[in-house]
């Protein structure tokens, strides 16, 4: 089964739009932490936030804002306002001990491509 | 700021022909990894270093071998590249500091005629 499920794989919106991208996990885990990065076209994968499993509130970063919650193992990702600059492809991730090694990785979703037109 | 550098953004090889992808990190951090991404399956992790000398496989490591002489540098070497590995590499490192956070170089993008 698929650790983290990014089911919307293609999202256009018009700038000034909000657009929610989001994001389903499955862990075993009571420790992980999840992560959402953004791959703007140059390719370089930039990291936007972190939380761990133990604090579910919201937060917001000007006109980025994310919703965990642990009930429907969802940690989505809101922006408001969209921008052309926020085309991009957005991955989430979820970082777990391995279950041989107990070494933690990051297992990433398949990525949502957001295109933002003028 | 971090940086994670990589040896090339482009590289065209040969069926057959051994291939060095190289990665440095400059932040002194403990743990370095490899990915390829392929459209439609996001970062798949082939191999990752918890410390110099030493390497763990990831997922898919079939196909590739790892050094780590350095603490700032990580290499991926195809043995004998085909052309089932073309595609985007991506090195990460981070801090052995409980918060996983991996910070990402630039990228290659391997071409396997």
């Amino acid at each position: 089964a698929q650790k983290v499920t990014q089911a919307q794989t293609e999202i256009s919106v018009v700038e000034k739009e909000d657009v929610t991208l989001d994001c389903v996990y499955e862990t075993r885990d009571t420790t992980y932490y999840l992560f959402w990065y953004k791959q703007p076209p140059s390719g370089e994968l930039v990291f936007l936030i972190r939380r761990n499993s133990f604090d579910e509130q919201n937060e917001i970063s000007g006109r980025y804002s994310w919703n965990f919650q642990k009930s429907t193992s969802s940690f989505n990702f809101t922006i408001t306002a969209s921008q052309v600059v926020d085309s991009a492809v957005y991955f989430c991730a979820l970082s777990e001990a391995q279950k041989d090694t107990g070494r933690r990785a990051l297992t990433f979703g398949s990525g949502t491509r957001l295109q933002v037109q003028p | 700021d971090v940086k994670v550098t990589q040896s090339s953004r482009y590289l065209v090889k040969r069926t057959g022909e051994k291939v060095f992808l190289e990665c440095v990190q400059d932040m002194d951090h403990e743990n370095m990894f490899w990915y390829r991404q392929d459209p439609g399956l996001g970062l798949r992790l082939i191999y990752f270093s918890y410390d110099v000398k030493m390497k763990e496989k990831g997922d898919i490591p079939e196909g590739y071998s790892v050094s780590r002489e350095k603490k700032e540098r990580f290499s991926l070497i195809l043995e004998s590249a085909s052309t089932n590995q073309t595609s985007m590499y991506l090195c990460a490192s981070s801090l052995r500091d409980g918060t996983d956070t991996q910070y990402f170089g630039p990228g290659t993008r391997l071409t396997v005629l």
